[in-house]
């Protein structure tokens, strides 16, 4: 069935240091690929999202590129500050037909010391 | 901006209790849905609903139901609260089909049952 896998945290890193999340999903269908991002108390809220395969998507520095040959959605940034300490999911849009349904990994805490 | 309000950010209930939690949301989204979030578990989504007085089951619906009488508001009902369910609830809502997936999340309501 469905499923993502990211990378266990927590990552604890200082400001400005190189970010990488990995995230792998499973190879069924082609489906819509996102990163979601959940501050401190509060609800998730969409990073960036990629629909077909080779797209990259970006916001606040963020980016993930869509690898269907490596069924990857890695997420990088290149100079991370403390507000983006949070936690970040990765998730897959659902095969077979309703793209109602995401599959979330399990998050993966991110911890940014000035 | 996109509003999604959770009536309760915390309760403690009892074993056995009938528990409520309700979700409105301000911007005539046709999708609401339902996850929990456990840690080590990510978010699973328990129920989702894509029209007033529509449901469909998510991936663990069990102990659970849902309500949606007006487009803005879905209810989370938990028949007989057990210890299992202490946990994270979150309500999301998206717009339409081809953006079903674009989710608005709530903050969160964090239910302990003793």
């Amino acid at each position: 069935g469905d499923s993502v896998t990211q990378m266990e945290g927590p990552v604890t890193l200082s400001e400005e240091a190189f970010l990488t999340i990995n995230c792998t999903y499973t190879a069924t269908g082609y489906p819509s690929l996102f990163w979601y991002v959940q501050y401190p108390g509060e609800g998730l809220q969409l990073l960036l999202k990629a629909t077909k395969a080779d797209d990259k998507g970006s916001n606040k520095g963020f980016e993930a590129t869509y690898r269907k040959e490596t069924t990857s959605f890695h997420l990088e940034k290149g100079s991370v500050q403390v507000s983006d300490s949070a936690v970040y999911f990765c998730a897959r849009e659902h095969s077979g037909g309703s793209n109602y349904k995401l599959t979330f990994g399990k998050g993966t805490l991110l911890t940014v010391n000035p | 901006d996109v509003k999604v309000t959770q009536s309760s950010r915390y309760l403690v209930k009892r074993t056995g209790e009938k528990v409520f939690l309700e979700c409105v949301q301000d911007m005539d989204h046709e999708n609401m849905f339902w996850y929990r979030q456990d840690p080590g578990l990510g978010l699973r989504l328990i129920y989702f609903s894509y029209d007033v007085k529509m449901k469909e089951k998510g991936d663990i619906p069990e102990g659970y139901s849902v309500s949606r009488e007006k487009k803005e508001r879905f209810s989370l009902i938990l028949e007989s609260a057990s210890t299992n369910q202490t946990s994270m609830y979150l309500c999301a809502s998206s717009f339409g089909k081809a953006g079903a997936n674009v989710l608005t999340f709530g903050a969160g309501s964090r239910l302990t049952v003793l």
